[in-house]
């Protein structure tokens, strides 16, 4: 059971960029949703889902893009990379019913 | 507007005394809260949770309390050991939308 997994660890993109950082877990969770930190800004909500097929924004969704087509998999999208993306990434999962999340390792991005 | 405060960015406390972590928010309709605590270059741990519908819960050493007229839940740690030095992120759900505050830096002091 590996939980929730984030590939890359770190990447470097340049301005106007596009990449997709990954995530999966094999809980079988219903709920999954992505977090950026940045230094004293605490955890902010970018996108989540409730379930295959199903996506919202969360408090900071401009200039990134999900997708659920499966239970396991929840992509984030950054189409245009910018300086302000510079951050460190959390995906996270739960069961709906239960709100106790399990977060990812992490990915730490850095645009120039 | 930031939903979940957590005014303290740092606290320091003696080993095996009590910590005491404070969270306020400003919506009414969040119906759960949670408690988190992360550790460098890891990813958030879930600690403890309590419904609206409650004003207490314990597990072991920790034991959240809320306070709904006030909008406030703290975080209670006792004994403090060296291991709870981390960053604890206290946050909110409603609507589906987990929302976090800021965090605090936890030091426990030998």
């Amino acid at each position: 059971n590996a939980g929730v997994t984030q590939t890359p660890k770190f990447q470097v993109l340049k301005t106007g960029q596009s990449m997709t950082l990954q995530c999966a877990q094999d809980m079988n969770h219903e709920y999954m949703s992505w977090y950026r930190q940045d230094p004293g800004m605490g955890l902010r909500l970018i996108h989540y889902s409730v379930g295959a097929g199903i996506t919202d924004q969360g408090e900071v969704p401009n200039g990134y893009n999900v997708s659920r087509s499966t239970t396991e998999d929840f992509p984030l999208r950054l189409l245009s990379a910018a300086p302000s993306q510079t951050s460190v990434y959390f995906c996270a999962s739960s069961y709906r019913e239960r709100l106790e999340q399990f977060f990812g390792p992490g990915t730490r991005l850095t645009v120039l | 507007d930031q939903q979940v405060k957590q005014n303290s960015p740092s606290l320091s406390v003696q080993e095996g005394r009590i910590s005491i972590l404070n969270c306020d928010y400003t919506n009414s309709m969040f119906d759960y809260f949670l408690w988190y605590k992360k550790y460098p270059a890891e990813g958030p741990t879930f600690l403890i949770s309590i419904s609206s519908i409650k004003d207490k819960n314990e597990d072991g050493r920790f034991t959240v309390f809320l306070n709904k007229s006030a909008k406030h839940l703290s975080l209670h740690i006792v004994p403090s050991q060296p291991g709870d030095s981390a960053v604890y992120f206290c946050a909110a759900h409603r609507d589906d939308k987990i929302i976090f505050g800021k965090g605090t830096r936890l030091h426990i002091l030998p």
